[in-house]
């Protein structure tokens, strides 16, 4: 699938502070999926969005779907140590078996 | 619940030899399946993907195949693997909310 603008590339965060990372498109999507991978294992969904404009939250994480439908951002709060890994986003249109993916956002949190 | 399985969870094969990873998904019929591939610190490369059975699409074209000989059963194989071939090959299925989850991974190296 095409790929889509994830930024930042890395960031490196003090345990405590907030985090944010976002993704854009040249094309609109259905659904906007938000994942975190650790090393070595396989992604892990954490948000879900169906509509234009939804904000959902899980936890210390939040996500909205643009209301473009091209964009969407995930927001973590008070980083702790855990958070560590590499966020994905993804995107799916309408009628698409397949996910176009974000090239990832690694995140290193300083104790 | 829905689980995803994929075996080996690790595997190291001489260039020339075939391949052969399996990926079998419990609680749920008629998924759609896919493989990807992630090279070191690198993002997801949608590989095949399936809607049933006996049903494959090949996104990019390689030394690479695809087989679902049972509805939550998904194969990958290889005839005579590169080194090119290595990385962590990556299973996933989507629900019904088109929301996709991955298996655990199985790293390969062919040296």
């Amino acid at each position: 699938g095409q790929q889509l603008n994830q930024s930042p590339q890395s960031m490196f965060i003090q345990e405590g502070e907030d985090v944010s990372m976002n993704c854009t498109s040249s094309s609109i999507f259905n659904t906007w999926l938000w994942y975190k991978q650790d090393p070595g294992e396989g992604p892990v969904l954490l948000i879900a969005l169906y509509k234009a404009g939804e904000l959902t939250s899980n936890g210390r994480l939040t996500a909205q779907f643009g209301i473009t439908r091209k964009d969407s951002f995930l927001n973590i709060s008070a980083s702790i140590p855990s958070d560590v890994g590499i966020y994905f986003c993804a995107g799916q249109r309408m009628d698409d078996y397949k996910l176009s993916f974000g090239a990832g956002t690694t995140v290193t949190v300083r104790a | 619940s829905q689980t995803i399985h994929q075996w080996p969870a690790t595997l190291v094969q001489p260039v020339g030899s075939p391949l052969s990873l399996e990926c079998t998904v419990e609680g749920t019929s008629n998924p759609n399946l896919y493989w990807y591939r992630q090279a070191a610190g690198r993002g997801l490369q949608l590989l095949f993907y399936s809607v049933g059975i006996g049903q494959i699409s090949s996104e990019v074209p390689q030394n690479l195949s695809a087989s679902r000989p049972q509805d939550r059963q998904f194969i990958l194989s290889s005839k005579k693997l590169l080194l090119s071939d290595s990385g962590f090959y990556l299973c996933a299925w989507t629900d019904q909310l088109d929301e996709q989850f991955f298996g655990p991974g199985t790293r390969l190296t062919v040296l």
